[in-house]
């Protein structure tokens, strides 16, 4: 398994500010991964942070709305830029670990913008 | 592209009892993973289990087992003997195989929220 930890655990935010949440692993990961879970939905991969490149980000998602930062091999950040009440979520992070890459998952951090 | 389709949005079962939750799948690819996650209430994402495509045998993990059937692009997750910590949303999630490097990334299905009822 690993240890991820994430920070902040949540947070209430005022519409058209950013927040940046931190993601912190225990041993040192290629790739690193950053999902959002909005109110009773399931998880939607935001974006794949590799270590000294850009992050890749998946349909839906831009890199002015949710800048990713990863300067080493156990930490990335993810930003929400200019949020609104539709950013309302719970973000994760998550690393592959084993022979078969399996995902281990952050305990989240949850969103609230007013 | 993958998909994965969880049918039931919500189920109910007695404790002790066993309890099965579908999943289907849709890809092209013949090397992958498939895996069922739980989320309690506290959010905490866990695996519960793991299944590889190139694997006939069905994979167990004390309570918890798999009916996998490739032709069908099946994957139902049954528990035994529920108990009351069982409670939660679970996730069918699929990943395409180790092979293709850098495609690790999970595909969710929408989930089914399992209330164990004492």
């Amino acid at each position: 398994s690993a240890v991820i930890s994430q920070k902040p655990s949540r947070d209430i935010c005022q519409r058209g500010t950013s927040l940046t949440i931190q993601c912190q692993v225990d041993s040192q990961v290629t790739m690193m991964f950053w999902y959002r879970q909005q109110p009773g939905q399931s998880l939607t991969l935001i974006a794949t942070a590799n270590q000294g490149s850009e992050a890749t980000y998946e349909s839906g998602f831009v890199i002015d709305k949710f800048p990713i930062s990863r300067p080493n091999l156990t930490f990335s950040t993810l930003t929400v830029s200019n949020m609104s009440p539709e950013d309302s979520s719970i973000y994760l992070c998550s690393v592959g670990r084993g022979p078969y890459n399996e995902q281990f998952f952050g305990p989240g951090t949850r969103l609230t913008v007013l | 592209a993958q998909t994965v389709t969880q049918s039931q949005p919500e189920m109910s079962v007695q404790e002790a009892e066993t309890v099965t939750l579908s999943c289907t799948y849709d890809t092209s690819e013949n090397n992958y993973y498939l895996f069922w996650y739980k989320q309690p209430p506290s959010r905490q994402m866990i695996l519960v289990i793991r299944q590889e495509a190139y694997k006939q045998q069905n994979a167990t993990e004390n309570r918890f087992s798999v009916n996998f059937q490739k032709a069908a692009k099946s994957f139902s997750l049954k528990i035994s003997d529920s108990q009351l910590g069982d409670t939660a949303m679970y996730f069918c999630a699929f990943m395409m195989g180790i092979s293709n490097f850098g495609n690790e990334k999970l595909t969710f299905g929408t989930g089914t929220r399992l209330t164990i009822i004492p």
